[in-house]
């Protein structure tokens, strides 16, 4: 059973413009969600996260919004960079961010 | 700040033998985790750490895997004896605790032939 779902393997967007990445989950007892980035060889980096009593957070180019009801949370990057290609994990958590149940991972590749 | 630093980078072993990978958390941390990330089964956590007591080794597969943390700053993950089925990216990653996101090591890369 799988908690936390990222249904899109990979994604291809134009520099500029808007990239959104989704992420479902299943435990309505998950408080906290983060979103990290992983270059090939490196391990993940924190990028944003959000507290389940809040439904937006933002960061520079970069948001995340929490729709409690529907169990969905996404990640909105604007303008995309090229830079910004990279794999993209969700996260969840009960409690402690650190014991997180993460998604497959979404690919982005943003292209010049 | 060196980041949390994971060693080796690669490791190639036959099965049976024992495999030893190591992690310094940054300093300052007081939680610190192992993950491993395979095709199948993605990233799942193995064993958390706070102030170098083991809180939570639910995600241990099996008993061949041991945790340990003599202190702070270092941490060690062994497998004995290892099999082909461990072959993944283990990652060391730590935190400042609760709501603090995780940073993590570099990984290594494990091969057991």
């Amino acid at each position: 059973d799988q908690q936390v779902k990222q249904n899109s393997p990979s994604l291809s967007v134009q520099e500029g413009r808007i990239s959104i990445l989704n992420c479902d989950y299943t435990n309505s007892m998950f408080d906290y969600f983060l979103w990290y980035k992983k270059y090939p060889a490196e391990g993940p980096t924190f990028l944003i996260s959000i507290s389940s009593i809040k439904d937006k957070n933002e960061d520079g180019r970069f948001t995340v919004f929490l729709n409690k009801s529907a169990k969905h949370l996404s990640l909105h990057i604007v303008p995309s960079q090229p830079g910004d290609s990279a794999v993209y994990f969700c996260a969840a958590s009960v409690g402690n961010a650190g014991k997180s149940t993460f998604g497959d991972g979404t690919t982005l590749t943003v292209k010049p | 700040d060196a980041g949390v630093i994971q060693s080796p980078r690669h490791e190639v072993t036959e099965m049976g033998q024992e495999v030893t990978l190591r992690c310094k958390p940054i300093s300052g941390h007081n939680s610190l985790f192992w993950y491993r990330q395979t095709m199948m089964r993605g990233l799942e956590l193995l064993i958390y750490f706070n102030n170098n007591v083991p809180i939570d080794d639910s995600g241990m597969p099996e008993d061949r895997f041991s945790a340990k943390m003599p202190n702070a700053s270092f941490s060690t993950l062994k497998i004995q004896p290892s099999e082909p089925r461990d072959s993944a990216v283990y990652f060391c990653a730590s935190s400042l605790g609760w709501k603090s996101p995780l940073h993590f090591g570099n990984g290594t890369r494990l091969t057991v032939t």
